[in-house]
């Protein structure tokens, strides 16, 4: 199984800063690697796709990057409503995700 | 517009069974790879299940040979039937479709999800 670690698991921001949430896949997953936004409560919503696509809708201040195991997903100006958990997710081999990373109100 | 709608939780004594369904409006569940995805209470997501358009399907290690994913074309209804249920097993559960291609696998549209308690 592929594993998938997120760090941090929590952050305290403010509005307007740059935020970054890495996350570690256990061996090579190509660009089989997704971005989710869950705020409580609600079901999860695609972000990014394919390590650095932008789903259609999602603000531009969101952005992937990354290649083989280490993958980052960056807010460039963190906006009131970006107060939520993100999850990483690798689909190259079956699926699993990440433990999620909270980012929370400084 | 495109949309899941689940439906079926509720409350299950352990090794006791349950379905789920999840209503699609607005694409043709039979042409496209359908998934499961559980989150139990304060925890994050873990994939349950997928079927392929064609058919085939696959599950995560912790509910295979207790559940079964399937489908109805004429309904355009994912199911999840679950059986030999246990206290590990109370969480919501999404259904999910899965956008594929050759360079990219991802869930792109999700259900409100339904929650199940397992529980005596």
């Amino acid at each position: 199984d592929i594993q998938m670690t997120q760090s941090p698991s929590s952050l305290s921001a403010s509005v307007g800063d740059r935020v970054t949430i890495t996350c570690r896949a256990s061996q090579s997953i190509s660009s089989y690697l997704n971005w989710y936004q869950q705020k409580p409560g609600k079901a999860p919503k695609l972000l990014i796709y394919g390590v650095s696509s932008l789903q259609s809708g999602v603000p531009s201040r969101f952005s992937g990057s990354g290649s083989g195991t280490d993958f980052t997903l960056t807010i460039s100006s963190l906006q009131p409503e970006d107060f939520a958990t993100y999850y990483c997710q690798q689909s190259y081999i079956a699926r699993t995700f990440g433990q999620g990373t909270k980012v929370e109100i400084k | 517009e495109v949309q899941l709608v689940e439906s079926g939780g509720g409350l299950v004594q352990p090794g006791g069974s349950l379905r789920l369904s999840c209503a699609a409006s607005g694409f043709t569940v039979s042409t496209n790879y359908m998934s499961w995805v559980r989150q139990a209470p304060e925890k994050g997501l873990e994939w349950v299940s997928i079927i392929y358009s064609g058919g085939s399907t696959y599950y995560a290690d912790s509910v295979k040979g207790r559940f079964t994913i399937s489908r109805d074309n004429s309904k355009n209804t994912l199911y999840l039937q679950m059986d030999s249920l246990r206290a590990e097993d109370t969480a919501v559960y999404y259904c999910a479709r899965v956008r594929v291609t050759t360079t990219y696998d991802t869930f792109d549209i999700w259900g409100q999800g339904t929650m199940v308690t397992v529980s005596s």
